[in-house]
């Protein structure tokens, strides 16, 4: 079975500042992806980053960074200079190999950034 | 080219009733998943259809149902709704059944029992 946990319910950052989320996971697969998801109030689930188990280097997307460290399980988010925008739900989330492309999610940090 | 689109956006419903929610996926795209997210809580899964048939299952009872069409949207059926059934469904559509780094999600259908 395949476990996401995100300790933090609520984080506070002011704009411009970097801001780190955190997320551990538990599985048995030793091929697995980790992803981040945005949810703004609207509800949709925005893609932010993705990285594979077999990924030597950390991912990287514009502002995103997946500071993925295997032997710790853990995949924090990093947001660099945060934007009032990025005020919303954050989820990580896993996939295995044993559940094809079916994700795994935490119960999310609430993101509040204020200017 | 448009994202995953699901409909409706929102719906009320009484208990015992049934629901029937769908889901387009982005263009090409072969696999369809339903998630239940309710309040407070991450996703989870309910079901994975691929090429018309069900690739996997979560923990949910047998009132959950859904089926893949040739075109490959998608419908998921739930019956004799119960007032924990309120949540914000998800549809997310991914190009293979073994797409490892993209799942894209709709923005969901909220559904309210009363």
């Amino acid at each position: 079975a395949q476990k996401i946990t995100q300790t933090q319910p609520g984080m506070f950052v002011q704009e411009k500042e970097a801001v780190t989320l955190d997320c551990t996971y538990d599985t048995s697969d030793q091929s697995y992806g980790l992803f981040w998801y945005k949810q703004p109030s609207s509800g949709e689930m925005i893609f932010l980053i993705y990285q594979g188990s077999y990924d030597e280097q950390n991912a990287t997307e514009g502002r995103y960074s997946l500071n993925f460290q295997k032997a710790r399980k853990s995949a924090n988010l990093v947001i660099s200079a945060s934007q009032l925008g990025d005020s919303a739900m954050y989820f990580c989330a896993m996939r295995g190999v044993s559940g094809y492309s079916t994700l795994t999610f935490g119960k999310g940090t609430m993101l509040l950034v204020s200017p | 080219d448009a994202g995953v689109t699901q409909s409706p956006t929102h719906l009320i419903k009484t208990r015992g009733q049934h629901v029937t929610l769908r889901c387009s996926p982005i263009s090409g795209h072969k696999s369809v998943s339903w998630y239940q997210q309710v309040l407070g809580q991450g996703p989870q899964f309910i079901f994975q259809y691929y090429e018309k048939e069900e690739r996997g299952r979560g923990n949910f009872p047998d009132r959950f149902s859904a089926r893949q069409f040739p075109n490959y949207s998608s419908e998921l059926n739930v019956n004799a709704l119960l007032l924990g059934d309120s949540a914000l469904y998800l549809c997310a559509s991914s190009l293979e059944l073994q797409t490892y780094n993209e799942q894209f999600f709709g923005p969901g259908t909220r559904l309210t029992v009363l």
